[in-house]
Order: structure tokens, then sequence, then C-alpha cells
């Protein structure tokens, strides 16, 4: 069964700082691999959506890349901000077409 | 992105009683429904699989006649929990997807609390 890890669990950065999120996974035969964001008590925001025959996604600051065949994703959060701070879930997405979901970095940016 | 519509947001009820948690795809066509749940500080664990039209596919040591799954159209899929106890509450969140290789939505989840 496919595990999904991510480290660190919490992360706490002052403002500005450049960030790296890791995850990494199993089973390296996926389709895709998601990135989201969870505000506490909210449900999930898309940020990144990377195929598995891509490298890398880039939306504004963040920049998620993947290397499927050692089971690793990064997530990149540029000039980080105080409204980052939230909990950072990476999923991957098997050949059962569900997906199987870290256990969360959660973020803290101080201002 | 896709719009996703999860109904209700918070719900509060007494132990033994059902409550029914809506999801909607208000802009595209689910053919699959996904329905997790997530503890405290835990991340999302798959509850059941969902095609319209079909039966669920429960995960394991998820009890199927205490999570009842409907999905009986493309844009419209509900969960009852049945005779809830304390133990039922949680984060419950759905994930309607349009077919395979496509980006994951989710809704806004409902935070089930049985007194």
């Amino acid at each position: 069964k496919q595990e999904v890890t991510q480290i660190p669990a919490a992360l706490s950065v002052p403002e500005g700082e450049n960030l790296v999120l890791n995850c990494s996974f199993t089973d390296s035969a996926i389709y895709n691999l998601q990135w989201f964001r969870q505000d506490p008590g909210k449900g999930l925001t898309s940020l990144l959506l990377i195929q598995s025959s891509q490298r890398e996604q880039t939306s504004g600051r963040l920049n998620a890349s993947l290397d499927k065949s050692s089971g690793r994703s990064t997530l990149y959060i540029a000039a980080s901000q105080p409204g980052d701070s939230a909990t950072y879930l990476c999923a991957v997405r098997g050949t059962g077409n569900q997906f199987y979901f870290g256990t969360g970095t959660s973020l803290t940016v101080i201002p | 992105g896709a719009v996703v519509s999860q109904h209700p947001s918070r719900v509060i009820c007494k132990s033994g009683t059902s409550v029914k948690i809506e999801c909607r795809s208000l802009d595209f066509q689910a053919t699959t429904m996904f329905w997790y749940r997530q503890f405290p500080k835990k991340s999302l664990m798959l509850m059941a699989t969902s095609n319209e039209g079909s039966k669920a596919t429960y995960e394991q040591g998820v009890e199927k006649d205490k999570f009842l799954i409907n999905h009986a159209s493309l844009t419209l899929s509900t969960l009852t929990v049945t005779s809830a106890h304390p133990e039922d509450s949680s984060f419950y969140i759905c994930s309607p997807r349009g077919g395979e290789n496509t980006e994951a939505f989710f809704g806004q989840g409902t935070r089930l609390t049985v007194v």
C-alpha cells in the first residue's frame, strides 16, 4: 500500500524567508501528485498538480517538483508571508484512482 | 478551479440520531466521489469511493451500514452517518472527480460533533 510521508511535521520561519517542504512516497506507480493547503477547520485548496510525466509546476511564489523514480516531491515557497501560514498536504494519486495523503506540514510564518 | 459545495459546514447532533452531508459539484460532472474523514491534526483517510449509479466501495474498517453513501446523480452525492455516536465526531470532506488524471477538488468539509 502507498505510504506518503511529509517532513518536517511543523515549520516556523520569519517572514520573507524561502522554504522547502518535503514529501516522499513508497510506490512510484502514480498518476499524479498534488499539493494542497488547509487552513484550520477548513477544506482543502489545491495549489499545484504535477502529472507523473512532469518534473515541476510553478504558480506565483510556489514551485513544486517531482522525482517519481525516487519517490520524492518538494514544494518551494519563495518570500514567505504570514498569510502562507497553514497546513500543507501532499497527495499522490495511485492506479486505483484514489489519493493517498501525507501527514502534512504545519507552517507558521512569523511577521 | 472547480466549484464544489458541501453542506452543512458544521453540525451538532445528539447521540443516536442520523446526519446527512451533501456534496455537489456545481460546474462539472462527478463520475466518482471520494469521501474522506480527518481526525484532529491528522491527515485525510479515505472512507469510501462511489461511482454514479453504483454501490460505494468502502475502505477496510469503515462500516458501510453506518456510513451510507448515495451517488444517484453526476452532481450530487450524500453521506449519511446513521445512529451517530461521539466517536463519529470528525471532519468529513468530499472530493468529486470528473475523470482520470484530472485535478482533485474538495468540498469545504463538514465538522460533525456528536454529543
